[in-house]
C-alpha cells in the first residue's frame, strides 16, 4: 500500500511566477490536509479538503493561494505570483476519515529565487 | 488558545539514556495527542497518539504520559539510540474539527 505521494519534490521558481504542488492520498483516503513548514519553525495549518469540498481553509493566506481537491486526481495546492517569503516545505496529509491518524508525504521544497 | 507549546528545544542524551520531551496546550476541546517524528529532508511520521481517556499509552520504546488536569502530555523514549536522533513534533486537535496544532519541535541527538 502505497503511503501519500507529492510531487514535485523540489521546484525553483523566480518571483511572479506560479508554483503547483499535488498530492494524492493514501488508497482509500478522501481526506487532504496541507501544511507549510518555513525554515527553522514548526509545521503550520493551511487547509482541509475532502473530495470536492473544501472543509476547513483557516490558516490560507487570504491571497494568492488556493487548493482543490477533484473527484478525480491529486490535491492540487496553487501559489500565484509567488514570493520569497513563499519558499518553504509543503507537506500534504491524508487521513481515512475526519478526526483519524494523519499520514504525511515526503513533503515538496519550494524556493523563490 | 490555539497553541501547544513544546520544549525543550533541543535535547542531548547519550546511548540508553531516556529523553523526556513535554508539551502544554491550552485548548480543553482537543481530545487528540499524536507525537510524529521527522527526520532532515522527510516528512513527519507518525509514532504514537493518546486520548484524554487515558493516562499512558506504550509503543515500543515510545511512551506518552498524560495529565489531563494540567493539560500536559510528553513523550518518554526508553533505551534510546543514536538511530532515535531526529525532530520530535507533538500536536493536538479536536476530533471534529481535524486539523493538528504543532507544537514547535525538539531536535533530540542521541550520542552513541
Amino acid at each position: 500500500n502505497a503511503g501519500v505521494m507529492q510531487n514535485p519534490r523540489h521546484l525553483v521558481r523566480r518571483r511572479g511566477q506560479e508554483a503547483r504542488l499535488r498530492c494524492s492520498p493514501m488508497k482509500g483516503h478522501s481526506h487532504v490536509y496541507w501544511y507549510r513548514q518555513l525554515p527553522e519553525e514548526g509545521l503550520k495549518f493551511m487547509v482541509y479538503l475532502q473530495k470536492e469540498n473544501i472543509i476547513d481553509e483557516s490558516g490560507m493566506p487570504k491571497e494568492r493561494f488556493s487548493a482543490e481537491f477533484p473527484k478525480e486526481g491529486p490535491s492540487i495546492l496553487r501559489i500565484q505570483q509567488v514570493v520569497r517569503g513563499d519558499s518553504a516545505a509543503y507537506f500534504c496529509a491524508s487521513s481515512p476519515q475526519r478526526g483519524r491518524e494523519q499520514y504525511f508525504g515526503p513533503g515538496t521544497r519550494l524556493t523563490v529565487t | 488558545q490555539q497553541q501547544v507549546k513544546q520544549s525543550p528545544q533541543s535535547l542531548i542524551v547519550q546511548k540508553g539514556g531516556i529523553p523526556i520531551i513535554n508539551c502544554a496546550y491550552e485548548n480543553t476541546a482537543f481530545d487528540y495527542f499524536p507525537w510524529y517524528q521527522q527526520f532532515p529532508g522527510k516528512g513527519p511520521a507518525l509514532l504514537i497518539a493518546i486520548r484524554p481517556d487515558v493516562s499512558e499509552k506504550k509503543e515500543g520504546r515510545f511512551t506518552i504520559s498524560f495529565n489531563k488536569s494540567a493539560k500536559q502530555f510528553s513523550l518518554h523514549i526508553m533505551d534510546s539510540q543514536p538511530g532515535d536522533s531526529a525532530t520530535y513534533f507533538c500536536a493536538a486537535s479536536r476530533g471534529q474539527g481535524g486539523k493538528l496544532i504543532f507544537g514547535q519541535g525538539t531536535e533530540l541527538s542521541v550520542k552513541p
